[in-house]
């Protein structure tokens, strides 16, 4: 057990929905990233919080967007959902504020399929 | 553009064997590089890293080489068991590039027969 947690873990959804994910980081770390797994692709960096602030911004889409909560709880939200936006969402967090420190915790994922 | 490569999609080993996971980069700021392990439905846990001021690092049955002059890292598993099935990521970053990320590659699925 990483100590991040994200729900769901599970969701469908049809094209053009709007869905949110959410993720609790490890207690004590401030830093949230969200990375992005599609069928035969790595895993894709989206965005990182750091104690609530946008720090470094991936390949994102416009439709994508997240937050970072005061209690350091992070959403993703996924908006006007295409077929291709099918895919293992993972969360992971750490006490850093850069990805230079090295080890990142990872959540389970939430798996989103939209059809 | 991948920033990080990993050219082998799968790997195949008995156990006992040695496994050897490559993976190349491109980007001459990264200075730190990481191997994480994905089990199915688990996330990815951290494995071993290395940072650019050394060449080798080991822990235990893993061991990782980087060559800075070919922009190459690999990961050794020596003896391999069959607990050591899973997807390998390779992953790097530049500690001096604020505003920055870990990048990873795509992954080698690494299948230990016993």
């Amino acid at each position: 057990d990483s100590g991040v947690t994200q729900t769901p873990k599970h969701l469908i959804t049809a094209t053009g929905q709007r869905v949110t994910l959410r993720c609790s980081p490890r207690s004590g770390d401030l830093s949230v990233y969200w990375y992005q797994q599609s069928l035969d692709q790595g895993l894709q960096f989206l965005i990182q919080y750091y104690n609530g602030e946008e720090r470094a911004k991936g390949n994102i889409l416009e439709r994508f967007s997240a937050q970072q909560f005061p209690d350091l709880h992070s959403e993703l939200n996924l908006s006007s959902l295409e077929l291709g936006d099918s895919a293992l969402y993972f969360c992971a967090s750490s006490v850093a504020v850069g990805a230079y420190t090295g080890e990142l915790f990872f959540g389970e994922g939430s798996r989103l399929t939209v059809l | 553009d991948q920033q990080v490569k990993q050219n082998s999609p799968s790997l195949s080993v008995q156990e006992g064997r040695i496994s050897i996971l490559n993976c190349d980069y491109t980007n001459s700021m990264f200075d730190y590089f990481l191997w994480y392990k994905k089990y199915p439905a688990e996330g990815p846990t951290f494995l071993i890293s290395i940072s650019s001021i050394k060449d080798k690092n080991e822990d235990g049955r893993f061991t990782v080489f980087l060559n800075k002059s070919a922009k190459h890292l690999s990961l050794h598993i020596v003896p391999s068991q069959p607990g050591d099935s899973a997807v390998y990521f390779c992953a790097a970053s530049a500690s001096n590039q604020a505003g920055t990320a870990l990048i990873f590659g795509k992954g080698t699925t690494l299948s230990v027969s016993s």
